[in-house]
């Protein structure tokens, strides 16, 4: 299984708007609607921040979005805050009880 | 409030095994599915394996198969990570991580533990 493709960095003012993409396949994201989402910040544990393609866990702001079309799914963080800057994981089911994380994105807050 | 706590770090040799514990406190222990997944150095998440304790049936990732055991202990609600013949390329922080819903949902992973730093190194 290989690793869903995301981009190495996205960067964004405080206050824009920044999308991340997740790319995966036919046999993954194409057929289960599970992406979920993680922030990571150095040295810290993820923090699931999306699940179920585009659903938020109680207590995660609503700047974070997501959607999905075909086999790319996307997190669109909204009105960017110095918070935001980490790295963030999307990860997919694959079917048969198996999972498969994306490369991992940068986000650097200008 | 769940709450994963893992054991401590561990330093091995290549070619020898390490285990992972992984106790659960709060919530349902045995219907909620529990993945392992590693983060090895400046690198990204790796999903390896997981288990939903109350059917027991494990599921490796094709990287692992062969020499990664996961296995479950129900009456002190511990999961365990056992992989085998360690290379350097193993180095990393191993994670516990709790699926939100039950039965293999697949809904997310929202509790993790802390990690545990496992290094191989001669």
């Amino acid at each position: 299984q290989s690793a869903l493709t995301q981009p190495a960095s996205v960067s964004g003012s405080p206050g824009q708007s920044i999308t991340i993409s997740c790319t995966g396949a036919s046999t993954d994201i194409g057929t289960y609607d599970l992406v979920s989402w993680y922030q990571q910040h150095p040295g810290k544990v993820p923090k699931l921040m999306i699940y179920e393609d585009r659903k938020r866990p109680s207590g995660v702001s609503n700047r974070f979005s997501g959607s999905k079309s075909g086999n790319t799914a996307s997190l669109t963080i909204s009105g960017l805050q110095a918070e935001d800057e980490a790295d963030y994981y999307c990860c997919s089911y694959a079917g048969d009880n198996t999972f498969v994380f994306g490369t991992g994105t940068k986000v650097t807050v200008l | 409030q769940v709450q994963l706590v893992q054991s401590g770090a561990e330093v091995k040799k290549p070619g020898s095994s390490v285990k992972v514990s992984c106790k659960a406190s709060g919530g349902t222990f045995s219907t909620h599915s529990i993945s392992w997944v590693r983060q090895a150095p400046g690198q990204g998440l790796e999903w390896m394996g997981g288990i939903i304790p109350i059917f027991g049936t494990p599921t490796n990732g094709q990287k692992f198969q062969g020499r990664l055991t996961i296995t479950t202990d129900d009456s002190t609600s511990t999961a365990y990570m056992e992989l085998s013949s360690l290379t350097s390329e193993d180095t990393a922080v191993y994670y516990c991580a709790r699926d939100q819903g039950s039965f293999g949902s697949a809904t997310g992973f929202d509790h993790w533990g802390q990690g545990t730093l496992v290094i191989v190194s001669s």
